[in-house]
């Protein structure tokens, strides 16, 4: 079965700082996404950053980043420069090419001042 | 432009009581999911629809029904709630392709 592990429950990190949220995933499929979703107080799923899993290239979006190895199966969220409104639950999500998105159980980050 | 919108946001049922989770999409995705998030369990797959009038079932299937009698909307029913559904349910769309899910605000399911 597919599976995707967030082994981190809960982090906290000081305002301006640098967090990384782990994730692995289990399949036997070659071409994939993956997805990095935040969900904030307000409970609304917010798209943080995607990954292709045929690109090489870890992808980048302003001051969240990823560290994609797939031979590892392994696919971590880095937040630099944290801020308060990066506090948030974090989903990492995996998409074989299915129909279905599988999704870790989530890391709650707090972001202290 | 409303994106996918969930009806109601709130409600409390007693046990055995029936209701109907609307979801409306103006994106014109072919694809509709709901999910179930429980503490510590992630989101979970209820059912999903690839297209107009087409549904399947999910990982937590049991004791929903779902229609999609037309492509915009997507309806998750109860027939008779379980304390077990108690949870916060969330609707989801996207395009064919590897595209991203966009996501409804959720709607808490409360069932004494």
């Amino acid at each position: 079965a597919q599976t995707v592990t967030q082994s981190q429950p809960e982090m906290s990190v000081q305002e301006a700082e640098t967090v990384t949220l782990s994730c692995t995933y289990d399949t036997s499929e070659s071409n994939y996404y993956l997805f990095w979703y935040k969900q904030p107080p307000s409970r609304q799923m917010i798209l943080v950053i995607r990954q292709e899993a045929y690109k090489q290239q870890n992808a980048t979006e302003n001051r969240f980043s990823v560290n994609f190895q797939k031979a590892a199966k392994s696919f971590s969220l880095k937040i630099s420069d944290s801020q308060l409104g990066d506090t948030a639950m974090y989903f990492c999500a995996f998409y074989p090419g299915t129909y279905k998105y599988i999704f870790g159980t989530g890391t709650r980050l707090k972001v202290l001042a | 432009n409303a994106g996918v919108t969930q009806t109601p946001k709130f409600r409390v049922l007693k046990t055995g009581q029936s209701m109907t989770l609307l979801c409306a999409q103006d994106m014109n995705h072919e694809y509709m999911y709901w999910y179930r998030q429980d503490p510590g369990m992630g989101l979970r797959l209820i059912h999903y629809s690839v297209g107009e009038g087409t549904t399947a079932k999910g990982e937590v299937p049991d004791g929903y029904n779902v229609s999609r009698l037309k492509k915009q909307n997507f309806l998750l029913g109860l027939e008779s709630a379980a304390p077990s559904q108690t949870s916060v349910y969330f609707c989801a769309t996207r395009t064919a392709g590897a595209g991203e899910l966009f996501f409804g605000e959720g709607s808490r399911l409360t069932v004494l």
